[in-house]
């Protein structure tokens, strides 16, 4: 069974710094890779996905992601985080076995932008 | 095309009542899948379904819960005789998804229970 580790719990970064988030998942075949952000009181978003090709992936609101195979990773980036960024991150998986259609979340990173 | 649509949005119930929870999928979407968050936790799978077919229910409790998602009408998680201990916010997410091609899932909104 596949699952997905979220190192970070709870960053908190100033505005315009840097930010990593990492996620690392446990599955030897192949994977769809997706960030989903939450923000308070609501549902989730998807921020980005991988299916294939390009391992660095870009999304919404100037997010991206790059896929590193052999490290089993798939670290969230953005150059200058906004105070509006301030949500939950989940990083989720889906293996891709026939009839394997469910997502696997890992705990989620809580970020706190502090203007 | 109205996203997934999830209601009620809040629910409280006593303890040993019953919760029902539904799901409108996207339109076009046969495929449901429900979640449960607990506090300070990640989403975990409960199940998957089809259009009458269970197809993966192994996230789901062996007791008080069940799920359908029939022919016509909504999506519905049922929960028996609540226990405190299922206060969470419930997911419900739906996918066009034909095997072996790659699409996304859609979160609704979800539904926050409290069991008092």
């Amino acid at each position: 069974a596949q699952s997905v580790s979220q190192h970070n719990h709870h960053v908190i970064l100033s505005e315009a710094a840097s930010l990593e988030l990492g996620c690392n998942y446990s599955y030897g075949g192949t994977v769809n890779l997706f960030w989903y952000v939450q923000y308070p009181g609501q549902h989730l978003q998807l921020l980005l996905k991988y299916f294939s090709g390009d391992p660095l992936v870009k999304g919404i609101k100037g997010f991206e992601a790059e896929f590193i195979k052999s490290k089993f990773s798939f670290n969230l980036r953005k150059p200058s985080v906004q105070w509006s960024d301030t949500a939950e991150y989940f990083c989720a998986v889906n293996a891709l076995n026939f009839g394997n259609e469910k997502l696997t979340f890992g705990t989620g990173t809580r970020l706190t932008i502090i203007p | 095309n109205a996203g997934v649509m999830q209601n009620p949005r809040h629910l409280v119930r006593r303890r040993g009542q019953e919760a029902r929870l539904r799901c409108s999928p996207m339109k076009g979407h046969s495929h449901v899948y429900w979640y449960r968050q607990l506090p300070e936790e990640g989403l975990k799978f409960m199940v998957y379904l089809q259009k009458e077919n269970i197809i993966d229910e192994s996230g789901m409790p062996k007791e008080r819960f069940s799920a359908e998602f029939p022919k016509e009408g909504p999506s519905i998680l049922r929960i028996q005789q609540v226990v405190r201990g299922d206060s969470a916010a419930y997911f419900c997410a739906s996918s066009p998804r034909d095997r072996g091609s790659n699409t996304e899932a859609f979160f609704g909104q979800g539904t926050r229970l409290t069991v008092v």
